[in-house]
């Protein structure tokens, strides 16, 4: 149980172009969803917070015009890189919590961004 | 803000006993866990503690806990090859949602 599915898991795309990634609960309702960013050989920098049904919170320094997120149902949510350039290269992770376990995350596999 | 700190590397051999250490600066925290990178994967959540427990025992996992000098430690006992991964320990603290705060991660390596 408690398995979470990211799509897609690698991207590769041109500078100036969106990209949709979907994290998935499989077999649990999610009513909270986190998105997390990982540079190379660095920890997990939490980006922002998806709750089902409302807009998603932003951590400080995330600009929520170019990461868009979508939390639509209780076992999907969507982040958009808009515009995305080089720099948004990155390994993006998404995390759920089971409705009625606040202690408890699991995490997606990741999806591998990278932008020409 | 809260900050989490871990030694970048650790290599054992194989059958051994490794220990990976984690300090913190926030006494409020609630929730400390423990996850297991492997490369180019998510995060795999290995173990948790609630902050009023000393001591957790999973299996190969004992997890130990002293709030007094805000130290997480996380044993593996009988180190196998296969627990070779990046290892992360994470806290929640009170009034932030459940938002965690990872550390900055520690390779293990596992030699013959």
């Amino acid at each position: 149980g408690a398995v979470v599915s990211q799509h897609p898991s690698r991207v590769i795309c041109k500078s100036g172009t969106s990209v949709k990634i979907e994290c998935r609960s499989l077999d649990f309702q999610a009513t909270t969803m986190f998105w997390y960013r990982q540079f190379p050989k660095q920890s997990l920098m939490l980006m922002a917070t998806s709750n089902e049904g409302s807009k998603a919170t932003y951590e400080q320094g995330v600009e929520k015009d170019k990461f868009l997120i979508n939390h639509a149902s209780l076992t999907l949510s969507t982040l958009t890189v808009t515009s995305a350039h080089p720099e948004d290269s990155s390994f993006y992770i998404c995390s759920a919590r089971p409705s009625g376990r606040a202690h408890e995350q699991f995490f997606g596999p990741g999806t591998r961004l990278t932008v020409l | 803000g809260e900050d989490v700190e871990q030694s970048l590397f650790l290599s054992v051999r194989e059958g051994d006993s490794s220990v990976i250490n984690c300090t913190y600066t926030d006494s409020s925290s609630t929730y400390l866990y423990w996850y297991k990178q492997e490369p180019g994967a998510g995060l795999q959540l290995l173990t948790y503690i609630f902050s009023n427990m000393d001591m957790k025992q999973d299996q190969r996992l004992t997890v130990l806990l002293n709030k007094k000098d805000k130290h997480l430690s996380l044993r593996i006992a009988d180190t196998q090859t296969g627990d070779s991964a990046i290892y992360f320990c994470a806290e929640t603290y009170t009034g932030t949602a459940s938002k965690l705060t990872f550390g900055t991660g520690t390779r293990l390596q596992v030699t013959l």
